[in-house]
C-alpha cells in the first residue's frame, strides 16, 4: 500500500512570492492535515480538509489557504511569503473511523529567501 | 486548551541501555495519545498509540509506553536501545471521537542520541 506522497520535496522561493504544495493521501483516506515543522516552533496544525471541505484552520493568517480535490489529494498555497514561512510542511492523511490515527507524508522543505 | 510537555529536549544514552522518554498531556478528558519519531528530514512515523483499555501499549522497533491516568502521562520506554534509533521523538494528543477535530496537539519533541 502506498503511502502518502507529497511533492515537490524541495522549493525555493524569494519573499513575495506563492509557493503551492502538494499531498497525495493513502487510499481510502478521506481526511488531509497540513502541519508546519519551523525551526524553534515545533510542529503546529496548520489545516484539515475532510471531503473536500475545510473543516479546521490553526492560527495561521489567511494568506495561508488550501484545497481539497475530489480525488481527496490536497494543495497547500502560501501567498505573500515571509522569511519566517521557511519550515518543513508536512501532510498527514487519516480515515473516517474514529481512530484520529494520521500517517505522515516526507514533507516539503520550503526556503524563502 | 489541550498541551503537551516533554520536558526532556535532549537524550544520550548508550547503546544497549534503557530507554525512557517522558510526556505528559494537559487536557479536559483523556485524549487519544500517540508516539511518532522522526528521523532527520524525514517526515512522522508512527511509533504506537493508546485509545483505550489496556493501559500499556506495545508498538514497532521494540517501543513501549504506558499510559497513567492520575499522571496525565504516556511515557515511552524501551529495554536495550539501539544505534538506529537516534532520532527526534514526538508525543502528541488528539481529541477523543466526538470532538470538534482530529488535529493533533504535539510536544516539542526529545531528540535522542545513542553513543555506541
Amino acid at each position: 500500500e502506498a503511502g502518502v506522497t507529497q511533492s515537490p520535496t524541495h522549493l525555493i522561493k524569494t519573499r513575495g512570492q506563492q509557493a503551492t504544495l502538494r499531498c497525495s493521501p493513502i487510499s481510502g483516506h478521506t481526511s488531509v492535515y497540513w502541519y508546519q515543522q519551523a525551526l524553534g516552533l515545533g510542529l503546529q496544525f496548520l489545516l484539515w480538509y475532510d471531503e473536500g471541505e475545510e473543516r479546521n484552520r490553526g492560527n495561521f493568517p489567511p494568506r495561508f489557504s488550501g484545497r481539497q480535490f475530489p480525488n481527496y489529494s490536497s494543495e497547500l498555497n502560501v501567498n505573500a511569503l515571509e522569511l519566517e514561512d521557511s519550515a518543513l510542511y508536512l501532510c498527514a492523511s487519516s480515515s473516517w473511523d474514529g481512530t484520529a490515527e494520521q500517517y505522515f507524508g516526507p514533507g516539503t522543505r520550503l526556503t524563502v529567501t | 486548551a489541550q498541551s503537551v510537555t516533554q520536558p526532556d529536549i535532549h537524550i544520550t544514552v548508550s547503546e544497549g541501555a534503557s530507554l525512557e522518554l517522558r510526556c505528559n498531556y494537559s487536557y479536559g478528558a483523556t485524549p487519544y495519545l500517540f508516539w511518532y519519531v522522526q528521523s532527520p528530514g524525514q517526515g512522522l512515523q508512527l511509533l504506537l498509540k493508546y485509545f483505550s483499555g489496556d493501559t500499556l501499549v506495545q508498538g514497532i522497533k521494540g517501543f513501549e509506553a504506558e499510559f497513567k491516568r492520575s499522571q496525565s502521562s504516556f511515557n515511552l520506554r524501551k529495554p536495550s536501545v539501539h544505534w538506529s534509533d537516534a532520532a527526534e521523538y514526538f508525543c502528541a494528543v488528539a481529541p477523543v471521537r466526538g470532538g470538534s477535530n482530529y488535529k493533533l496537539t504535539f510536544g516539542k519533541g526529545t531528540l535522542l542520541t545513542v553513543n555506541p
